[in-house]
């Protein structure tokens, strides 16, 4: 069974540019949380994905926005980048119907901002 | 103040060299408690489920312990392979069951 799939891995963006990130869930896997990762703060909850539907959200500006696809891939988009977005971007896929803590992360998307 | 508080932030331990790290949380209730590693370079790759004080998961090297306030992973004779992050994570009862996360434990095992 293929594991959760990001895309890019690796990025560098300038302060002010915009970027999107590529999530491919476990197949089967409805819900899709993203996560951003920094050695000072840890993990980090930027939303959640259930059925195209945002079902939480985590405390991000709104230049962190998400969406969910049909086949339950997801994408989540940065606008206005700022130095203290550069973090490596997880996102985690689960069945999604009981709500449970087990999660099946990426290898995540490094960005770095310039 | 953190809901999940990790201890130590980083521990070198030399190999067969048995310890324990510590997650100490302070949800009301709780939902579950897990633990995850993350090897660099690498998203987190989950290891086990606590539910209710008491309970006692194993794995190869690794036993994780649960009581109402905190949960030990007690690595037994560590192996370099064994050098990784070990992170924790509660989900708290009666809220959203989105787990908070630890900043967690680097694990360094010298051969």
């Amino acid at each position: 069974k293929a594991g959760v799939t990001q895309t890019p891995r690796y990025l560098i963006k300038t302060r002010g540019q915009q970027v999107t990130l590529s999530c491919s869930p476990i197949s089967g896997h409805r819900s899709v949380s993203w996560y951003q990762q920094t050695p000072g703060q840890g993990l980090q909850f930027l939303f959640e994905y259930f059925s195209e539907t945002q079902r939480n959200k985590g405390n991000f500006p709104g230049r962190f926005s998400g969406r969910q696809f049909s086949n339950s891939r997801s994408e989540m988009n940065v606008s206005t980048l700022e130095l203290g977005d550069s973090a490596l971007y997880l996102c985690a896929s689960s069945p999604g119907t009981g709500g449970t803590g087990e999660l099946f992360f990426g290898e995540g998307s490094r960005l770095t901002v310039l | 103040e953190d809901q999940v508080t990790q201890s130590p932030e980083a521990l070198r331990l030399q190999e067969g060299e048995s310890s324990s790290l510590n997650c100490s949380y302070t949800v009301s209730g709780l939902r579950g408690l897990f633990w995850y590693r993350q090897d660099p370079g690498k998203g987190p790759e989950f290891l086990f489920t606590l539910y209710s004080a008491g309970e006692e998961k194993e794995k190869e090297r690794l036993k994780a312990t649960l009581t109402k306030k905190e949960s030990f992973l007690h690595i037994t004779a560590p192996k370099p392979e064994d050098s990784a992050t070990y992170l924790c994570a509660v989900q708290e009862s009666g809220g959203s069951y989105i787990p908070t996360f630890g900043r967690g434990t680097s694990l360094i095992v010298h051969p």
